[in-house]
């Protein structure tokens, strides 16, 4: 069966770059797509269709998906960025089902 | 404004059924290629797809679990209902219903729910 993985953990530091990872075969060839989590609320999402934000994420997020490996990315990280983020896709494989990768936790220092 | 609310039992026994019904409103439903997904996640774990269905019924279940799950939506697209079959401790979680829209072969949840949490426990 199909999977993602991420990373369990990355740290950085205020105002640096935080990249997020996420693996799967082939996953350029899908559509991925990023979403955040704090502590005690539901999902947002903040990457769709690669490298798309949603309206009121802020500029500082971006995405890129090719090859194997999808990627969040997000600059200058402030405190406010510390959270899980869970890579999505869809897999047309499988009756048309979603995959969620295993989340990261983002720890800012 | 985009809302969905989950409502059922906060504790179930174990071999019995969860349903569980999201309430929405603020959206088109008509459109073909929106529609209500559930997704779970067991404390401190990590997300968990469930099942979806769109608005011309089109519905998927989650390979592992599909012969527990059954999804469904009243005519009026303001209900949509999930129940499963024989719960277990281990399906133990919070569980969510997110509008999932998209084309193509990109599909993503764009407004979520809050959330219920679910204990099975005897």
């Amino acid at each position: 069966s199909y999977e993602l993985t991420q990373p369990p953990s990355v740290s950085v530091s205020p105002g640096q770059t935080a990249s997020i990872t996420c693996s799967g075969d082939k996953l350029g060839d899908k559509f991925a797509c990023w979403y955040q989590q704090k502590p005690g609320q539901s999902p947002v999402l903040v990457i769709f269709q690669d490298n798309k934000r949603p309206s009121g994420i802020p500029e500082r997020f971006s995405g890129s998906n090719s090859g194997n490996t999808a990627t969040l990315t997000i600059s200058g990280t402030q405190a406010m960025d510390e959270a899980d983020y869970y890579c999505q896709a869809w897999d047309s494989s499988t009756a048309k089902g979603v995959l969620f990768g295993g989340g990261t936790k983002l720890t800012v220092l | 404004q985009v809302t969905l609310k989950e409502s059922g039992p906060v504790l179930v026994k174990p071999t019995e059924t969860l349903t569980l019904t999201c309430t929405v409103s603020g959206f088109s439903y008509s459109n073909a290629r929106v529609g209500v997904s559930w997704i779970r996640q067991p404390p401190g774990k990590a997300l968990e797809w469930l099942a979806h269905i769109f608005s011309n019924d089109e519905k998927s279940y989650s390979t592992s679990l599909k012969s527990r799950l059954t999804i469904s939506q009243d005519t009026s697209r303001s209900h949509v209902v999930l129940t499963m079959t024989n719960m277990d401790p281990v399906d133990t979680a919070t569980y969510y219903c997110a509008r999932i829209t998209g084309s193509g072969w990109s599909f993503y949840f764009d407004y979520w729910g809050q959330g219920t949490l679910v204990t099975v426990s005897s």
